[in-house]
């Protein structure tokens, strides 16, 4: 059973840079024809898509965000991460990490908020 | 990208059917059967419903169908159920191998 289990600073001043990481269990990351996504909510919003990494290591960002997102990979870890830069208060959400196939996303993690602000 | 075109609400009683539709362009839903829905409770997880526009993963109750035509794709729900209450989001793969979500819709069943 695949789980996936976000984790990272729930609180990060504005202007500064944003780091999750995504620990997963039950599969490798390095699985042939996985996308790994990172998804965000902000509160009371709807689903907004962040970016993906692909099992070979290709990455595809949300146009709106691609400027300051970097999502990478942690093979020795199984894990996989998110950076998003010059953050300000609009970036507060819960952001979750996902694994599945193309524009489906079949395991989740369970989520985390995290607050911009002085 | 803009954003997939949801209603922002739908109600039904029990046992009836309802149709939330998703509408998109012929960049993304229109190109691609790549459309899956999400049912989401308040404070947790969303949770796959249908992906590839109509495929059911394994557990979810074949009460959930999905269809497409042209730039729209629909999630019924039929022999509506309280629990069935809750946020549902749609999202479709695009052209420039992006992915792209609807607003969400508030189910209420009445």
């Amino acid at each position: 059973q695949v789980q996936l289990q976000e984790s990272g600073p729930g609180l990060v001043k504005p202007s500064q840079t944003l780091s999750l990481t995504c620990t997963v269990s039950g599969g490798s990351i390095r699985s042939d024809g996985y996308f790994w996504s990172w998804i965000r909510q902000h509160p009371g919003k709807g689903l907004e898509w962040i970016g993906y990494i692909y099992y070979s290591g290709n990455t595809y960002y949300n146009p709106s965000l691609k400027s300051r997102v970097t999502i990478s990979f942690d093979t020795s870890k199984n894990q996989f991460s998110l950076k998003l830069s010059s953050v300000t208060a609009a970036d507060t959400a819960v952001y979750y990490c996902t694994r599945g196939r193309t524009s489906s996303d079949h395991y989740w993690g369970q989520g985390t908020l995290v607050t911009v602000s002085s | 990208q803009s954003a997939l075109t949801q209603p922002a609400s739908v109600s039904g009683s029990p046992g009836q059917s309802i149709t939330i539709s998703c509408t998109g362009t012929s960049s993304d839903v229109g190109s691609y059967d790549y459309v899956s829905w999400y049912q989401q409770y308040p404070g947790k997880a969303p949770k796959l419903m249908i992906y590839e526009v109509s495929n059911r993963p394994s557990g979810v109750s074949n009460r959930f169908s999905g269809s497409k035509s042209g730039n729209t794709a629909s999630l019924t729900i039929s022999g509506l159920q309280p629990e069935d209450e809750a946020d549902y989001f749609c999202t479709s793969y695009t052209s420039s191998s992006t992915r792209v979500f609807g607003g969400g819709t508030k189910l209420t069943v009445l």
